[in-house]
C-alpha cells in the first residue's frame, strides 16, 4: 500500500511562510499527491494536489521533489485559520482506486 | 454550486441496531466515497461508488454497505451496531480530475 509520513506536529508564526513536508517513498509513477486539511469540527477540505511538477493555487502550492518520493505543501503566508491538520495522501491510480490516509500534521499558528 | 450534504449531522444509537447515513454529492460528480474518521484511527476508507456501482472497498465488515442511486446520491448502512461503531462518517464527492470534495460529516454515537 502507498503510504506517506509527516510530522506529527508544526509551529509557525503568523503571516510566516511555512513548508510541510511529505515523504512518500514507495510512491507509483502514476500516483498523484493530494494535501487536504481538515480544521476542527469540519470535514477535510482539498487543497491541492499534483503529479510530477510544482503546482500553485489560491491556497498553496506544491513542490514536488525530482524522484517523487518527497514533496513539500507551502503556505505563503499563513495565519490564524490556517490552523488545522494537514493530510499528504497518495492517489493510487490502478483498477482497485483507493486513497490512504496518514496521520497528517497538526499545524499550530502562534499570533 | 451547492456543496456535499450529509444526513442526519447527529445520531445516537443503542448496541445492535442498524443506521442509514445519507450523502448528495455535488451536481456533476459522479464519484462518491465514504470514510471513517476516529480519534485512534484516524481517517479510514470505507467504500466508493461510480455510476451506481462500487468501485473499491476498504477493509471493513460487511456490517458496512452503501449503495449509489441514479442521481448519484449515496447511502451507507451500519448493521447491528458496536460501540466502536462511533465515529464521524464523512462522503465525499469527486469530479473526473479527482479531487475530494467533503461533507461536514454525520457523527454517530452508539450507546
Amino acid at each position: 500500500d502507498a503510504k506517506t509520513t509527516q510530522p506529527n506536529s508544526m509551529e509557525s508564526n503568523e503571516e510566516e511562510p511555512v513548508h510541510l513536508p511529505c515523504n512518500h517513498s514507495t510512491i507509483s509513477g502514476t500516483d498523484y499527491i493530494h494535501w487536504y486539511r481538515q480544521l476542527p469540527s469540519q470535514g477535510p477540505e482539498y487543497v491541492i494536489h499534483g503529479l510530477t511538477s510544482n503546482v500553485n493555487n489560491r491556497m498553496a502550492s506544491l513542490a514536488i521533489a525530482e524522484d517523487r518520493k518527497s514533496s513539500t505543501l507551502i503556505l505563503h503566508r499563513a495565519t490564524l485559520r490556517d490552523a488545522a491538520v494537514y493530510y499528504c495522501i497518495l492517489r493510487v491510480m490502478d483498477s482497485n482506486y483507493q486513497l490512504i490516509w496518514g496521520a497528517g500534521t497538526k499545524l499550530i499558528i502562534k499570533p | 454550486k451547492a456543496g456535499v450534504t450529509q444526513t442526519p449531522r447527529y445520531l445516537i444509537k443503542t448496541r445492535g441496531q442498524q443506521v442509514t447515513l445519507s450523502c448528495s454529492p455535488i451536481s456533476g460528480h459522479r464519484s462518491v466515497s465514504w470514510y471513517q474518521q476516529t480519534p485512534g484511527q484516524g481517517l479510514q476508507f470505507l467504500f466508493e461508488y461510480f455510476s451506481e456501482t462500487q468501485r473499491n472497498k476498504g477493509n471493513f465488515p460487511g456490517r458496512f454497505s452503501g449503495r449509489q442511486f441514479s442521481n448519484s446520491r449515496s447511502e451507507m448502512n451500519v448493521s447491528t451496531l458496536e460501540l466502536g461503531d462511533s465515529a464521524l462518517y464523512l462522503c465525499a464527492s469527486s469530479p473526473p480530475t479527482g479531487e475530494l470534495f467533503f461533507g461536514e460529516g454525520s457523527r454517530l454515537t452508539v450507546l
